[in-house]
């Protein structure tokens, strides 16, 4: 069964850094689709970021600049570091993973809690 | 900006049927916009439903289905049970700008 976990995630002042890690089993990291997408305070899901199998990155304009996806094959996880963190990053952040083309989205984590405020 | 549009509420009967629709600013919806869906209840994760417009995960109910419906993507939920209630979202991909884009939600009431 595939799981995600994702950990990393508090209280932190605006202006500060973060990273946060979702942790794969049963699910290759290094040779899949992976995403960050984010959930603010009762509203909906904004997409953040991508690292598709052949290791391309792409970002959500209001994060662009500012966050980082990786990944470590070694320990088949993912990261997200955030960077010059505002008051509106603050959400839910839940990692997502894919096989195929298309059908990026598949499984999902349960998410991790970033609120940003001083 | 990129905007994908969503009811925001819908009420169905429970066994009745329900229509949700997703639509994108930039123009009609294609196959090409890989439209997924995805259903959420409170307090937990979203939960993939639909992905490339009609290709269902192992475990989604029969009840659900994708299509394109017109200009919009569509799901589709035929017996609507009790358990259904939840907010629904689509999601979008915008090959040009290598970006995906979710709608706003839609919180189906089973009443």
């Amino acid at each position: 069964e595939v799981q995600l976990v994702e950990s990393g995630g508090g209280l932190i002042q605006p202006g500060g850094s973060l990273r946060l890690s979702c942790a794969a089993s049963a699910f290759t990291v290094s040779s899949n689709y992976m995403s960050w997408v984010r959930q603010p305070p009762g509203t909906g899901l904004e997409w953040v970021s991508i690292i598709y199998s052949g290791d391309s990155t792409y970002y959500a304009d209001s994060v662009k600049g500012r966050f980082t996806i990786s990944r470590d094959t070694s320990k088949n996880t993912m990261y997200l570091q955030m960077n010059s963190l505002r008051v509106g990053d603050t959400a839910v952040y839940f990692c997502a993973g894919g096989r195929r083309s298309g059908n990026i989205f598949e499984y999902w984590g349960q998410g991790t809690l970033v609120t940003v405020s001083s | 900006q990129t905007v994908v549009t969503q009811e925001p509420s819908l009420t169905v009967s429970p066994g009745g049927t329900v229509t949700l629709t997703c639509s994108s600013s930039t123009g009609a919806v294609t196959s090409g916009y890989y439209p997924n869906w995805f259903q959420q209840k409170p307090g937990q994760a979203p939960r993939a439903l639909i992905f490339a417009t009609n290709n269902k995960h192992s475990w989604t109910p029969a009840r659900f289905s994708g299509s394109l419906l017109g200009d919009k993507a569509a799901l589709t939920l035929s017996g609507v049970q009790p358990e259904d209630e939840a907010e629904y979202y689509c999601l979008l991909y915008y090959g040009g700008a290598q970006l995906w884009v979710f709608g706003g939600g839609t919180k189906l009431t089973v009443l």
